[in-house]
């Protein structure tokens, strides 16, 4: 399997923070690399795929980089609903998804 | 829309089997996608369990194989769970979702989740 390492775990922001959460797969993945947003009771929500795709409907201040074994979300400015816990995963092989971050406020 | 619904299963004794289905509206179980489950244990991560296409054709998580089944009814549009021989260990919020047939295996619908428990 190919092991997905979140960082950090959790962080403490303020609405307007610039946030950035970064993922590491073991080996290369390419490009095939997908963020969810997470909140409780609710189901998980596609952000970005293939590495740096916008899903439809989802606000700009989110963006996503990287390609082989290092990859980042970026939320630009943080609003009041962006506090949740953020997932990546992997799509090279059979699935697996990063520990999660979780998003607090400060 | 397409929009997925689990069922409840509540409850499951040790040593039973867990039985899930998940109701797929606003759109087609035949379309261009993967039909998966994915679950997540109290204050853990996400685990795929397994996927089905609408041919029949299946793939599993290898930590999981051995005691999974997932099956697809394409005339009530939905698709379904069996884990044998649960413990403890297996009881987490489950989740049915469609991944993408192409792309970058990305879960575009996701279920609102349904809470299993393994208990006598």
């Amino acid at each position: 399997d190919i092991q997905m390492t979140q960082s950090p775990s959790s962080l403490s922001a303020s609405v307007g923070d610039r946030v950035t959460i970064t993922c590491r797969a073991s080996q290369s993945i390419s490009s095939y690399l997908n963020w969810y947003q997470h909140q409780p009771g609710k189901a998980p929500k596609l952000l970005i795929y293939a590495a740096s795709s916008l899903q439809s409907g989802v606000p700009s201040r989110f963006s996503g980089s990287g390609s082989g074994t290092d990859f980042t979300l970026t939320i630009s400015s943080l609003q009041p609903e962006d506090f949740a816990t953020y997932y990546c995963q992997q799509g090279y092989s059979t699935p697996t998804f990063g520990g999660g971050t979780k998003v607090a406020i400060k | 829309q397409v929009q997925l619904q689990e069922s409840a299963p509540g409850l499951v004794k040790p040593s039973g089997t867990l039985s899930l289905t998940c109701a797929v509206s606003g759109g087609s179980i035949s379309s261009t996608k993967w039909w998966s489950w994915v679950r997540q244990p109290p204050g853990k991560g996400l685990e795929w369990i397994g996927e089905i296409y609408h041919s029949g054709s299946t793939n599993y998580n290898p930590s999981l194989k051995s005691r999974v089944s997932i099956s697809v009814d394409k005339s009530k549009n939905q698709f379904s769970l069996k884990l044998n021989s649960v413990t403890a260990a297996d009881t987490a919020m489950y989740y049915c979702a469609g991944k993408s047939y192409y792309g970058s295996g990305n879960f575009d619908y996701w279920g609102q989740g349904t809470l299993a428990t393994v208990s006598s």
